[in-house]
């Protein structure tokens, strides 16, 4: 069975950083594109974040350019997203999911989410 | 960017009802694109992949149609467990874009 579990989310002061992390099994993770999709409260779904098998490439959304980091431990199973400099805006849950190609790519596999609040 | 639009925002349907959502793209995204299903609190849940395949598991009430830039989920026949927000997704290119999501209540 596939698992996606996400952690490390919390309460967290505009301006300071957060570690998500993402736990992967039931799959082949090191042999995923993996991604961030984050869903501010009552809000739509925005991707966030990709990151290819082998770390070689990383694509992101504009508002998260230069803050947030995307990387990934094949030998951990584990996703992860390092957020800076962060802001009211990125109060969202943040969800980890696998990037599966068919005829074309899409998100298969989702975690739970774990919630980001940025507030004083 | 591509802007992905949904119509209707909002639908109150009976259970029994046909129900059909609209995803228009502002560019060409040949059959690039996801229906999610998402239900209060739980993350979202894969309909239709590739515009038309449906995902092993979900019911065969559900399908999906279109390609290039306009896009239809279709539910034969609204069940009461389909009571949801739905929405699509693109992934023809970088950044990868939602809809806003079409609410499906009950009528």
């Amino acid at each position: 069975e596939v698992q996606l579990v996400e952690s490390g989310g919390g309460l967290v002061q505009p301006g300071g950083s957060l570690r998500l992390s993402c736990a992967a099994s039931g799959f082949t993770f090191s042999n995923y594109f993996m991604g961030w999709v984050r869903q501010a409260p009552g809000k739509g779904l925005e991707w966030v974040a990709n990151i290819k098998q082998d770390g070689s490439e990383k694509y992101y959304v504009d508002s998260v350019k230069g803050r947030f980091t995307i990387s990934r431990d094949n030998a951990k199973n584990s996703l992860y997203l390092q957020m800076n400099s962060l802001r009211a805006e990125d109060t969202a849950v943040y969800y980890c999911a696998n990037y599966v190609r068919g005829a074309a790519y899409y998100f298969h596999y989702w975690g739970q989410g774990t919630l980001v609040t940025v507030s004083s | 960017d591509i802007q992905l639009t949904q119509s209707p925002s909002f639908l109150s349907a009976s259970v029994g009802d046909r129900v059909t959502i609209t995803c228009r793209a502002s560019q060409g995204i040949n059959s690039h694109l996801a229906w999610y299903q998402q239900k209060p609190g739980k993350a979202p849940n894969l309909l239709i992949y590739d515009a038309s395949t449906l995902q092993s598991g979900v019911p065969s009430r559900f399908s999906g149609s279109g390609s290039g830039t306009e896009f239809t989920l279709t539910i034969s026949s609204l069940q009461p467990e389909d009571f949801a927000t739905y929405y699509c997704l693109q992934f023809k290119s970088y950044p990868l874009t939602s809809g806003p999501g079409t609410k499906v209540d009950i009528k």
